[in-house]
């Protein structure tokens, strides 16, 4: 069972626009949520982070935000640039374990 | 910066062939993982490490073991490689203190 999902495969932007990349769980233990950005033959890298005590966290174009009753997070990127089409994935964690669940990603692609 | 350097980027191997992936973490960071990423699939994790000779099964160890002698050195061993271990590997780091795990850029096996 999937515990975290990203049903959009894929999305595309024009530059300059907002993007938005949904995520959803299942898991009522997660209390700590981050996005990762993948270019093609390299690691993921950290992007932001949110802890569940909060529902909102904001690092200069991205914001992520967390909708506990919905056990649903957002990330935004306003406004959004070419350099910015990547794919992206959520995980997640809880207290207790230092491992974390991904979502299959979701491909951004941003237009010019 | 943290830096987590995987021993290849790319490797080609034949079936029934043993594969050893190698990984290195400068941070001293407690927590080793490794991942596969496959089309569709996400980030799936194969085994954690939370010390030195500690480790923990992830969600598809099958057909694969690791090695921890030394805090900084976390090792994925195929015993055997199949065709369906064709993937992208990556291993990641991060302290107990901090829930942000850092990537290596990834180990593109392919097995014939």
């Amino acid at each position: 069972d999937q515990q975290v999902k990203q049903n959009s495969p894929s999305l595309s932007v024009q530059e300059g626009r907002i993007s938005i990349l949904n995520c959803d769980y299942t898991n009522s233990m997660f209390d700590y949520f981050l996005w990762y950005k993948k270019y093609p033959a390299e690691g993921p890298t950290f992007l932001i982070s949110i802890s569940s005590i909060k529902d909102k966290n904001e690092d200069g174009r991205f914001t992520v935000f967390l909708n506990k009753s919905a056990k649903h997070l957002s990330l935004h990127i306003v406004p959004s640039q070419p350099g910015d089409s990547a794919v992206y994935f959520c995980a997640a964690s809880y207290t207790g374990t230092y491992k974390y669940i991904f979502g299959t990603g979701t491909r951004l692609k941003v237009l010019a | 910066d943290v830096k987590v350097t995987q021993s290849s980027r790319y490797l080609v191997k034949r079936t029934g062939e043993k594969v050893f992936l190698e990984c290195v973490q400068d941070m001293d960071h407690e927590n080793m993982f490794w991942y596969r990423q496959d089309p569709g699939l996400g980030l799936r994790l194969i085994y954690f490490s939370y010390d030195v000779k500690m480790k923990e099964k992830g969600d598809i160890p099958e057909g694969y073991s690791v090695s921890r002698e030394k805090k900084e050195r976390f090792s994925l061993i195929l015993e055997s490689a199949s065709t369906n271990q064709t993937s992208m590997y990556l291993c990641a780091s991060r302290s107990t203190g901090r829930p942000v795990a850092f990537f290596g850029e990834g180990s593109r096996l392919t097995v014939l």
